[in-house]
């Protein structure tokens, strides 16, 4: 059956260093993977998109890779802050008509520690 | 620009009830997708609609349904609520129609209790 998972619950982390959130995913030939943040009683907010040709994307701290062979995303945040603590949620779509059943994973909540 | 809007934020519902949700998407997007969200299942998808037509569905049974106006507002409705419906429900919305590579922009939400 299809699966996506997501490293652990929870990852805890000094300020400054880089953490890296882990999205593994079987049965699945997705064509895009977004990561979210969510804070706690909001929405998810948009953070990457990486495609299925592409093998990494960067924003700012932001650093997301893609390897369809291991079936599996990595999402870092180099020098982490306090203000990145959140959950973050991974998603796969199939794309094409398929397109708009983004399949999330069930997240992972980060806390960086002062 | 104003963002995806739900309303409303909160709702207490009795079981057998029936409730309605209102989405008002990004000024722009045509489409629209429905999640729900519960601490066990994590964020589950519902159905999308772009330009007023259903076009994805998830597996939810025939009690939650959803339409879109031709202003791309979108309603969905539960009814005969069970307890188990007690769940954050979130509308997303994107530009071209979620082919993958437009990114969901959520609503906040409404969360629903079902007593």
């Amino acid at each position: 059956s299809q699966k996506i998972e997501q490293n652990s619950e929870a990852l805890n982390i000094q300020e400054g260093k880089t953490a890296t959130l882990t999205c593994n995913y079987t049965n699945y030939s997705p064509a895009y993977l977004q990561w979210y943040r969510q804070d706690p009683g909001r929405g998810p907010v948009f953070l990457l998109l990486i495609r299925e040709n592409e093998k990494e994307k960067r924003k700012e701290r932001l650093k997301v890779t893609f390897d369809t062979t291991l079936k599996q995303s990595l999402f870092h945040i180099t020098a982490s802050q306090p203000a990145d603590s959140a959950t973050y949620l991974c998603a796969l779509d199939m794309g094409g008509l398929g397109a708009g059943k983004s399949t999330f994973g069930d997240g992972t909540t980060l806390t960086v520690k002062p | 620009k104003a963002g995806v809007t739900q309303t409303p934020r909160y709702l207490i519902k009795t079981r057998g009830q029936q409730v309605t949700l209102s989405c008002s998407p990004i000024s722009g997007h045509r489409s629209v997708s429905w999640y729900q969200q519960t601490p066990g299942q994590g964020l589950q998808f519902l159905f999308e609609y772009f330009s007023e037509t259903q076009r994805n569905k998830g597996n939810f049974p025939g009690r939650f349904s959803g339409r879109q106006f031709s202003n791309s507002r979108s309603e969905m409705n539960v009814s005969t609520l069970e307890l188990g419906d007690s769940a954050l429900y979130l509308c997303a919305s994107t530009l071209t129609g979620p082919w993958g590579d437009s990114p969901l922009h959520f609503g906040n939400g409404t969360r629903l209790t079902v007593t």
